[in-house]
């Protein structure tokens, strides 16, 4: 059972250069999550898709787009990389949002932008 | 390698004490509240939640403590083992809202 499965794990990036961080659950969840992760910051939600078909804006959205493909996979999209998004970025999955749902996460992508 | 520990608070611990890691949450509307578990070069994992209608919760050797009053979650874990080096995070939610992470604590076992 492969839960949440992120490509690529590490990438280096020059600044000005744009990737997309692919993930992908096989758990039929509705609501995907991208994270950032940066010393002692904890995780600091960027975008998230309730359900197939919407996304919506967390905590630190700016230079960032988010696709919901299809039920299974949501992208997260770098257009143009700043240091600033150097970081360990965590996809993450729920059956639904809110109470009693917990969320499963990838093994997560290291990201470094120079 | 990147470590996402550092500048974490730290608690160490000899194997076989017990550990309580504590969290405060600022959110009064959050009704429910979730203990993760995150090893070196791993996403976070779940270990245990609790609703904000209860004030204890037992699982496989841990407890999870809530007092809503002063806004503030623990998570105790008995005998503890080496096994059980790495951060740990509260995160809450609040209605049907995504969860909301606190800034981790770092669990160091000594042997």
């Amino acid at each position: 059972n492969a839960g949440v499965t992120q490509t690529p794990k590490f990438q280096v990036l020059k600044t000005g250069q744009s990737m997309t961080l692919q993930c992908a659950q096989d758990m039929n969840h509705n609501s995907m999550y991208w994270y950032r992760q940066d010393p002692g910051m904890g995780l600091r939600l960027i975008y998230y898709s309730a359900s197939e078909g919407t996304t919506d804006k967390g905590e630190v959205p700016n230079g960032y787009n988010v696709s919901r493909l299809n039920k299974r996979e949501f992208s997260l999209r770098l257009e143009s990389a700043a240091p600033s998004q150097t970081s360990v970025y965590f996809c993450a999955s729920s059956p639904r949002q809110g109470l009693n749902t917990e969320a499963f996460f990838g093994q997560g992508t290291r990201l470094t932008v120079v | 390698g990147e470590s996402v520990g550092l500048h974490l608070p730290t608690l160490s611990v000899q194997e076989g004490d017990n550990s309580i890691i504590n969290c405060a949450y600022s959110n009064s509307a959050s009704d429910y509240f979730i203990w993760y578990k995150q090893e070196s070069g791993k996403g976070p994992q779940f270990i245990i939640d609790i609703r904000s209608n209860m004030d204890k919760r037992q699982g496989q050797r841990v407890t999870v403590l809530l007092n809503k009053t002063v806004k503030h979650l623990s998570l105790q874990i008995a005998a503890t083992q080496p096994g059980d080096s790495a951060v740990y995070f509260c995160a809450e939610i609040a209605g049907n809202t995504p969860l909301v992470f606190g800034k981790g604590t770092r669990l160091s076992v000594i042997a």
